[in-house]
């Protein structure tokens, strides 16, 4: 079935440094969406994307889609303590009807 | 529009009991599915309904079930509970022709 490889795993940085998570898959994909989860919270979608090479910008949130549609990332730039959480890739294989494959989320700490 | 509600919170079972976890969507949504979330895991797909309807399933054992009524309203059901049953069920619905999953907060359960 579908997989998705995100890395890394975890990152710590400090306040005001960049982030960037990335989403792998070795198939071509439908489209791509990212979701958040805040400490004791729930998955909160934040983009779609589904076109190739798209770029799309949240105020300090850059999400990209590969050109071959295969891959994807998130930026965030000037991270701040309400970035903490830990943000999913999601993905639709192109093959109908299937449900949503999550990657296994990258962990954001970020240090005052 | 009120969010999606699950109902309970929390829960805490012994091993080899049952336990029934419910799920209201989102008015007008029609599709709800339910994941587990453990720390090892991620977020693992277990399965999708759509008019009363399973339309996907995931790779858990048979003692995941799960059903959804004329309402939209969906449950889910583990019977025989194992240790490595305790993990956070989350649901999540869409609209009619949507991809984008709204979750729920979640029902956190703890098997002993």
């Amino acid at each position: 079935g579908q997989q998705v490889m995100q890395i890394p795993q975890y990152q710590h940085v400090q306040e005001g440094e960049d982030f960037t998570t990335y989403c792998n898959s070795s198939t071509t994909l439908s489209n791509i969406q990212w979701y958040k989860q805040r400490p004791g919270g729930h998955p909160v979608f934040l983009i779609q994307l589904v076109k190739s090479g798209e770029v799309k910008k949240q105020k300090r949130l850059t999400f990209q889609f590969g050109e071959a549609k295969k891959n994807s990332s998130l930026h965030i730039t000037a991270t701040q303590t309400t970035d903490v959480g830990t943000y999913f890739c999601a993905v639709h294989s192109l093959v109908g009807n299937t449900p949503l494959v999550f990657g296994k989320g990258t962990r954001l700490s970020v240090i005052a | 529009k009120a969010g999606v509600t699950q109902t309970p919170r929390y829960l805490i079972k012994t091993r080899g009991q049952q336990v029934t976890l419910s799920c209201s969507p989102i008015s007008g949504h029609r599709s709800v599915s339910w994941y587990q979330q453990t720390p090892g895991q991620g977020l693992q797909f277990l399965f999708e309904y759509f008019s009363e309807t399973q339309r996907n399933k995931g790779n858990f054992p048979g003692r995941f079930s799960g059903r959804q009524f004329s309402n939209s309203r969906s449950e889910m059901n583990v019977s025989t509970l194992e240790l490595g049953d305790s993990a956070l069920y989350l649901c999540a619905s869409s609209s009619p022709g949507g991809e984008t999953q709204y979750f729920g907060p979640g029902t956190r359960l703890l098997v002993l």
